[in-house]
């Protein structure tokens, strides 16, 4: 099975700080990989979907990029709003593996 | 379009408990359908996907729940289902039911619905 790794588990950033969180998967040259968002006591949201896809309705300033094994979720410039846990979810093999999460919070 | 769970509840260790999934304004029949469950203050961690009717109907499963667990659904009423045997304290989460769809398009999820075993 591959696993994924996701970093770091929480951080805290200022409004308009550009925040990066990473999955790092454990092997595979053709991962697909889609990140969400969940809030507390909600249902999560996807965010990205094929790696670099936004969903649609989903600011700009969420982007998603790939350097070998090692998938990256990039908040440009962090809104009030986007305070919840992000998780990875890699999609191209069984068992699906959802990272860890990365609990992000406003200073 | 709605995913409505239900049938979660209070069940003691090693029994039995189905969930249910109703879905609306989907194109249920084709859609592969997937549970994921997230115990109290924990990560996501996917339970399993059956694909549609054409696709073969075929099932996959976690590793912590094969064998105990059977995901099944019926097109013509549009309803997923999880059936959950011999249960532990750990299989103790809220189960969403989800399209958990890869691709482009919209990608659903329902409200999510309380598993508590305990004695």
């Amino acid at each position: 099975d591959i696993q994924m790794t996701q970093s770091p588990s929480s951080l805290s950033a200022s409004v308009g700080d550009r925040v990066t969180i990473t999955c790092r998967a454990s092997q595979g040259n053709r991962n697909d990989l889609g990140w969400y968002q969940q809030k507390p006591g909600k249902a999560p949201k996807r965010l990205i979907y094929a790696t670099f896809n936004l969903q649609s309705g989903v600011p700009s300033r969420f982007s998603g990029s790939v350097s070998g094994t090692e998938f990256t979720l990039t908040i440009s410039s962090l809104q009030p709003e986007d305070c919840g846990t992000y998780y990875c979810l890699l999609y191209n093999d069984y068992p699906r593996t959802f990272g860890q999460g990365t609990k992000v919070e406003i200073k | 379009v709605q995913l409505v769970e239900s049938g979660g509840g209070f069940v003691k260790p090693r029994g039995s408990l189905r969930l249910s999934c109703a879905a609306s304004g989907l194109t249920f029949t084709n859609a592969w359908m997937s549970w994921v469950r997230q115990a109290p203050g924990k990560g996501l961690e996917w339970v399993g996907q059956i694909k549609s009717k054409t696709d073969g109907e075929t099932t996959d499963y976690a590793a912590p729940v094969k064998d105990r667990f059977t995901i099944s659904r019926d097109d013509s009423r549009k309803i997923l289902y999880l059936e959950m045997n011999s249960l532990r304290a750990d299989d103790t989460a809220v189960y969403y039911c989800t399209t958990l769809y890869g691709g482009p398009g919209d990608d659903y999820w329902g409200q999510g619905t309380l598993v508590t075993v305990s004695s």
